[in-house]
């Protein structure tokens, strides 16, 4: 079984600064890819970012970065400059290999508030 | 930007009733989704669907539940009898396979009074 854990139910930072969001996983795959949504209150998914387990260079997406540390089994979310925008809860999800099915495993979230 | 459509947005039903959910998934996508999302929980998978059946469902997808996709083009799950506990945002999702990222449409908030 595959398992995601965020263990920041809650985490604020000042608008302009960086905050980082940490995620865990656990997979007995080799071959699977990492991804974290926002969810901002209108309860909309968006994927922000995405990292294929078989790459080691760290995926960066503008403002948004990731480390990723595959043999720690951690994939953690930085947001550089953050931006009242970015208040939302931020959910890592991993998804599984051929052997795991493509189904989407997501960790309890994080909520992340921005602060002017 | 094709985008997964979720109608309605917000469903109100009594207990016992059968309600479906629709959803129109982006038309290269091969394989589509059904997650939900009790209030202040985290996202869980239900079904995933590919080639016309069923190829995954979790524990929560019992018999109550159902998906079809009729008509090549509307994705759709049928909650037979619903209960109070069925009260969740139910997400829509689609890919084109284990290495591409899942698209949500804006889902349908199901209230069951």
């Amino acid at each position: 079984a595959q398992t995601v854990t965020q263990s920041q139910p809650e985490m604020s930072v000042q608008e302009a600064e960086t905050v980082t969001l940490s995620c865990t996983y656990d997979t007995s795959e080799n071959n699977y890819y990492l991804f974290w949504y926002k969810q901002p209150p209108s309860r909309q998914m968006i994927l922000v970012i995405r990292q294929e387990a078989y790459k080691q260079q760290n995926a960066t997406e503008n403002r948004f970065s990731v480390n990723f540390q595959k043999a720690a089994k951690s994939f953690s979310l930085k947001i550089s400059d953050s931006q009242l925008g970015d208040t939302a809860m931020y959910f890592c999800a991993l998804k599984g290999g051929e052997t795991s099915g493509s189904r989407l495993t997501f960790g309890e979230g994080t909520q992340l508030t921005v602060n002017p | 930007e094709p985008e997964v459509t979720q109608t309605p947005s917000h469903q109100v039903t009594q207990m016992g009733q059968e309600v479906i959910l629709r959803c129109v998934p982006i038309s290269n996508h091969l394989y589509f989704y059904w997650y939900r999302q009790i209030l202040g929980q985290k996202v869980e998978f239900l079904v995933s669907f590919y080639n016309n059946e069923i190829s995954e469902k979790s524990e929560i997808f019992d018999d109550q539940f159902s998906v079809e996709r009729p008509d090549g083009s509307n994705f759709t799950l049928k909650i037979r009898s619903t209960k109070l506990e069925d009260s969740a945002m139910y997400f829509c999702a689609g890919d084109r396979g284990y290495n591409s990222p899942l698209h949500f449409g804006n889902g349908t908030r199901l209230t069951v009074t």
